[in-house]
């Protein structure tokens, strides 16, 4: 069946040291993956996009890797501030006509100062 | 530049009772527009999806309906809630035909059956 999974866990780092989130995915063929963030009580806000010929795309102290071997991405976030802390979803592509995604479940993100 | 707008923010309904939510999107043409549901603590799941006026594709069969009666305005409704039908409900937009799909989300409404 497919399915995509986020970090189980709630992540909590440090001010200043960088956080990883992972996304993974099983019986999909994304053409593209995208990441947002979703404040508590807010709509999710789009982040960033990379297609299945990127292997890393970088914005400001984001980075995001594609590894379409493994079915993952990671998100990278850089220097963290207590401000990146939210919950981060990741969404995949599945190839209609609509646009179409399919949203993982999420990951929250603590940064401690 | 474009915004989305949703209303009410919070709704307290009981069960039984009828349901419509509405969702605006200004600043651009023929958009797509979707309906999304987040439980608590959840991901989201899409409801119902439409590519033009009239035109409306739903994603999980439920007692809710969608409705788009002008090119940027989107409607959710029901004519009896449930308890189950309680959650964080978020309107979205994308470019028609886009390349990319980022979507852009509404500000949300808390809807709470009793």
């Amino acid at each position: 069946s497919q399915k995509i999974e986020q970090n189980s866990e709630a992540l909590n780092i440090q001010e200043g040291k960088t956080a990883t989130l992972t996304c993974n995915y099983t019986n999909y063929s994304p053409a593209y993956l995208q990441w947002y963030r979703q404040d508590p009580g807010r709509g999710p806000v789009f982040l960033l996009l990379i297609r299945e010929n990127e292997k890393e795309k970088r914005k400001e102290r984001l980075k995001v890797t594609f590894d379409t071997t493994l079915k993952q991405s990671l998100f990278h976030i850089t220097a963290s501030q207590p401000a990146d802390s939210a919950t981060y979803l990741c969404a995949l592509d599945v190839g209609t006509s609509y646009d179409k995604v399919i949203f993982g479940p999420g990951t929250s993100l603590s940064v401690i100062p | 530049s474009q915004t989305i707008h949703q209303w009410p923010a919070t709704l307290v309904q009981p069960v039984g009772s009828p349901l419509s939510l509405e969702c605006t999107v200004e600043g651009t043409s023929n958009p797509n527009l979707y309906w999304y549901r987040q439980a608590a603590g959840r991901g989201l799941q899409l409801l119902f999806y439409s590519v033009g006026i009239g035109q409306i594709s739903s994603e999980v069969p439920q007692n809710l309906s969608a409705s788009r009666p002008q090119d940027r305005q989107f409607i959710l409704s029901s004519k009896k809630l449930l308890l189950s039908d309680s959650g964080f409900y978020l309107c979205a937009w994308s470019r028609f035909a886009g390349t990319t799909g980022e979507q852009y989300f509404g500000p949300g409404t808390r809807l709470t059956v009793t």
